[in-house]
């Protein structure tokens, strides 16, 4: 069963507008909420998280929200440039530091 | 500081061989975790490794092994090949486990088994 899940396989946003990301999970015991981008032929690379006990975390362009009792987050791009082409997954910590993974959404910016 | 480096980053194997991966990580982190990516599945955790000792491991079969010197570099060993087996596999390395789950990944190697 998938704990962490991302339905949108893809997205496609214009230039300068905002991207929005989302994902959904099941475990009420995650407490830990990290979003990770990854170019082809290279490792994902942190982006933001954030800690259960928030709803907002801000990064310059990017914002994650956590809803805590619809067990959904999501990560905000605005405005959105050529080189957030990427995929970006989601993942959740457990209590025992084990990271859950999502399958990934491929985030594609249009000039 | 020098990233996570893996090697080989390209395999190609015959179903029924064996292969070990390798992942250095970056100088002074000790805890070095094993994912598998393939296409649709985002990535699944393998193992964790911290001073030496297998920390976690996720649900995959016993053909799949590892281990971590003391150096902290790590090993990943796959046994019997079987065609199920292509994916990229990712070593991720922090400070210790937990980190806040932050961790830093190398470029994975991409196994194909034919």
């Amino acid at each position: 069963d998938q704990q962490v899940k991302q339905n949108s396989p893809s997205l496609s946003v214009q230039e300068g507008r905002i991207s929005i990301l989302n994902c959904d999970y099941t475990n009420s015991m995650f407490d830990y909420f990290l979003w990770y981008k990854k170019y082809p032929a290279e490792g994902p690379t942190f982006l933001i998280s954030i800690s259960s006990i928030k709803d907002k975390n801000e990064d310059g362009r990017f914002t994650v929200f956590l809803n805590k009792s619809a067990k959904h987050l999501s990560l905000h791009i605005v405005p959105s440039q050529p080189g957030d082409s990427a995929v970006y997954f989601c993942a959740a910590s457990d209590s025992n530091y084990q990271l859950i993974w999502g399958a990934g959404t491929k985030l594609i910016i249009k000039p | 500081k020098a990233g996570v480096t893996q090697t080989p980053r390209y395999l190609i194997k015959t179903r029924g061989q064996q292969v070990t991966l390798s992942c250095s990580p970056i100088s002074g982190h000790r805890s070095v975790s094993w994912y598998q990516q393939t296409p649709g599945q985002g990535l699944q955790f393998l193992f964790e490794y911290f001073s030496e000792t297998q920390r976690n491991k996720g649900n995959f079969p016993g053909r799949f092994s590892g281990r971590q010197f003391s150096n902290s570099r790590s090993e990943m060993n796959v046994s019997t090949l079987e065609l199920g087996d292509s994916a990229l596999y990712l070593c991720a390395s922090s400070p210790i486990p937990g980190a806040g789950g932050e961790q830093y990944f190398g470029p994975g190697t991409r196994l194909t088994v034919t």
